[in-house]
């Protein structure tokens, strides 16, 4: 069982250009997150993903920033017209539904985008 | 403060002593998790207590819950090399959002 899987793992883009992330979660685990994580932080959340819904996004920027988990394929957080302080490491989580409550959750590589 | 602060933010130790580092929250609480994130790559969940639960064991690993004061703590015994990492509590508030927040970490350097 493959783990969270996050591509690409570096990305650079000149500012105004357009950043993709993916995100590939768990086999079976139908809920995605992405976080933000600034050098010597903490992870800041940003949104928070079900197949072909968005349950909580209250951690995304309004403008910019959005965040799709279709029915098929990976979860793709897309960042337009990147500026230097989008500069950092998107993470991308993933868990199981839980009747027990939320559980622990299953973290992917990271993507490091460096805006120029 | 923010929901989920750790302290020390920087903890250094000889091989084999003891490391405790403590989160501190201030909502309601579902549960209470403690990652551990290596330089430059993602977490690795370590243990998770419930709200109901006061203590709980995993390996050398020795966690805590205290909801009255709203504060746990991560006990690392016989600390080795490999445990040097920093360390993240994350708390799942009992709000109905399911939100998980993360604490500004603790990082640890283990001494050989």
């Amino acid at each position: 069982n493959a783990g969270v899987m996050q591509n690409p793992r570096h990305l650079v883009r000149r500012r105004g250009q357009e950043a993709r992330l993916r995100c590939s979660p768990m086999k079976g685990h139908s809920h995605v997150y992405w976080y933000r994580q600034l050098p010597e932080e903490g992870l800041k959340f940003m949104v928070y993903l079900q197949k072909e819904n968005i349950i909580d996004e209250s951690g995304m920027p309004k403008e910019r920033f959005s965040a799709e988990f279709p029915k098929e394929g990976p979860s793709i957080l897309r960042i337009q017209q990147v500026v230097r302080g989008d500069s950092a490491a998107y993470f991308c989580a993933s868990s199981p539904p839980s009747r027990t409550g939320w559980d622990e959750q299953y973290f992917g590589p990271g993507t490091r985008l460096t805006v120029t | 403060s923010q929901q989920g602060e750790e302290d020390p933010q920087a903890l250094s130790i000889q091989e084999g002593e003891n490391a405790t580092m403590n989160c501190s929250y201030k909502t309601s609480i579902n549960n209470l998790q403690w990652y551990r994130q290596n330089s430059g790559r993602g977490l690795v969940h370590l243990i998770l207590i419930r709200s109901n639960e006061r203590e709980k064991h995993s390996g050398r690993l020795r966690v805590t819950l205290d909801t009255s004061k709203k504060s746990s703590s991560l006990l690392i015994t016989a600390s080795r090399a490999a445990d040097t990492a920093s360390y993240f509590c994350a708390t799942v508030l009992d709000s109905g959002t399911y939100k998980y927040i993360f604490g500004t970490g603790t990082r640890l350097k283990v001494l050989a």
